[in-house]
């Protein structure tokens, strides 16, 4: 079925240092969504990339969507401890517009 | 401008008890969601509604059901709890379906525990 993967699961920085999660699908997305939750807190909406080689940026953050729709990125360049939480991908479930398909996050440690 | 409204935050069940958690969104939006967070397992979806009256399985449902009898509310019932179904427990609703420029607005959260 399909799937959502996202890469690493775990990922602990010293504050300054960069940071990345990879996002990957195996199937085509007619686009991608990313949130953030904040540990003991809730899923809050980021961003979404429509459009094939997107590139999105709020400030530290850099979102990518992939030339073929299939994979994502985030990377957040000089984490600082806001930074902390986990960080989900999800995209539209083929065929069904009406549910998301959710990659199962990565979780990121920032070391003051 | 509340959004989407959850209660109880925390609630301990007994084994067989029955429940149910509260959703309610002021945002008028016509899509809810119920979904369940075990530890390091993501997002797991239980049902969902395009409307009042409109109710629709997700990939877990079983031992839950779901009703709406209005755009607001989205009551999650749990029948006979089982220790399986301890989660943290996310109620969400988004405008329409997610062509595009649609997201999701979460609760915050309802953390459940049988025992």
């Amino acid at each position: 079925g399909q799937q959502v993967m996202q890469i690493p699961q775990y990922q602990h920085v010293q504050e300054g240092e960069d940071f990345t999660t990879y996002c990957n699908s195996s199937t085509t997305l007619s686009n991608i969504q990313w949130y953030k939750q904040r540990p003991g807190g809730h899923p809050v909406f980021l961003i979404q990339l429509v459009k094939s080689g997107e590139v999105k940026k709020q400030k530290r953050l850099t979102f990518q969507f992939g030339e073929a729709k299939k994979n994502s990125s985030l990377h957040i360049t000089a984490t600082q401890t806001t930074d902390v939480g986990t960080y989900f991908c999800a995209g539209p479930r083929a065929g069904n517009n009406r549910k998301l398909i959710w990659g199962l996050g990565t979780s990121l440690a920032v070391n003051p | 401008n509340a959004g989407v409204t959850q209660t109880p935050k925390f609630r301990i069940l007994k084994i067989g008890q029955s429940m149910t958690l509260q959703c309610t969104q002021d945002m008028n939006h016509n899509y809810m969601y119920w979904y369940r967070q075990d530890p390091g397992m993501g997002l797991k979806l239980i049902y969902y509604s395009v409307g009042a009256g409109i109710t629709d399985k997700g990939e877990v449902p079983n031992g839950y059901n779901v009703s709406r009898s209005t755009t607001e509310d989205f009551p999650l019932r749990l029948e006979l709890a089982a220790p399986s179904q301890t989660s943290v427990y996310f109620c969400a609703s988004s405008y329409s379906g997610f062509v595009s420029n649609e997201k999701l607005f979460f609760g915050s959260g309802t953390q459940l525990s049988v025992l």
